[in-house]
């Protein structure tokens, strides 16, 4: 247990369909980011959230779109997906917003698969 | 922008013998170099870290080098065993200005050890 939690742990949607992944922390941390894992590539860092404020977009589609209320909550809302977007998508927060290269600490994921 | 490259893409190895995992960067601005085992199910969990003032560190079975020269740092497992099978990135990330942690992962090395 690492102290991150992602629901749900799977999800199947179909490409018209509207869902949202949820992501929390129990750490204290203040920065908070989502990535994409795809099959036999490197995660991609897709959005980055530090002390509730977008701080990074990495070129990720519209379809794609973060919500933050707190420094605890992560979502991740989805819409329109196409079949590509299927992947693990990982939730990770790292302790202090300010100090960087600090330690990343993931949960589990939510594997998605969009039809 | 950064680039970083790993090999083995997979690795087997008979219990008890050592395993090593190479990755190459393209920034020599970078001066944080994580490495993240994940294990089937569960997302990545950091093992050892290394900063660029420091040429190696080592924690009971595993240890990192770093060579700031060449570019490029390796993960050492000594005396392997079946708990060691997983799927291990390097990883390495440079200061931000908005004082997060961007990293930038390889591919991953999926390493299996056999009894």
């Amino acid at each position: 247990e690492t102290g991150v939690t992602q629901t749900p742990r799977h999800l199947v949607m179909g490409m018209t369909n509207k869902k949202s992944l949820k992501c929390e922390q129990h750490l204290g941390h203040n920065a908070m980011y989502w990535y994409k894992q795809s099959a036999k590539k490197p995660l991609e860092l897709m959005f980055v959230y530090n002390f509730k404020e977008q701080t990074e977009n990495n070129s990720v589609p519209s379809r794609f779109s973060p919500e933050c209320p707190n420094s605890s909550h992560l979502f991740l809302h989805l819409h329109t997906l196409q079949p590509e977007d299927s992947a693990l998508y990982l939730c990770a927060s790292s302790q202090d917003g300010v100090a960087t290269n600090e330690k990343l600490f993931f949960g589990s994921g939510t594997q998605l698969s969009v039809l | 922008g950064e680039n970083v490259e790993q090999h083995p893409s997979t690795l087997s190895v008979q219990e008890g013998d050592s395993a090593v995992i190479k990755c190459t960067y393209s920034d020599s601005a970078s001066n944080y170099f994580p490495w993240y085992k994940q294990e089937l199910g569960k997302g990545p969990q950091l093992i050892i870290d290394i900063r660029s003032n420091v040429g190696e560190k080592k924690d009971q079975r595993i240890a990192v080098t770093l060579n700031k020269t060449a570019k490029h740092f390796s993960l050492h497992i000594t005396e392997t065993q079946p708990e060691d099978s997983a799927v291990y990135f390097c990883a390495a990330s440079k200061s931000q200005s908005g004082g997060y942690n961007k990293l930038i992962f390889g591919a991953g090395t999926r390493l299996a050890v056999h009894p």
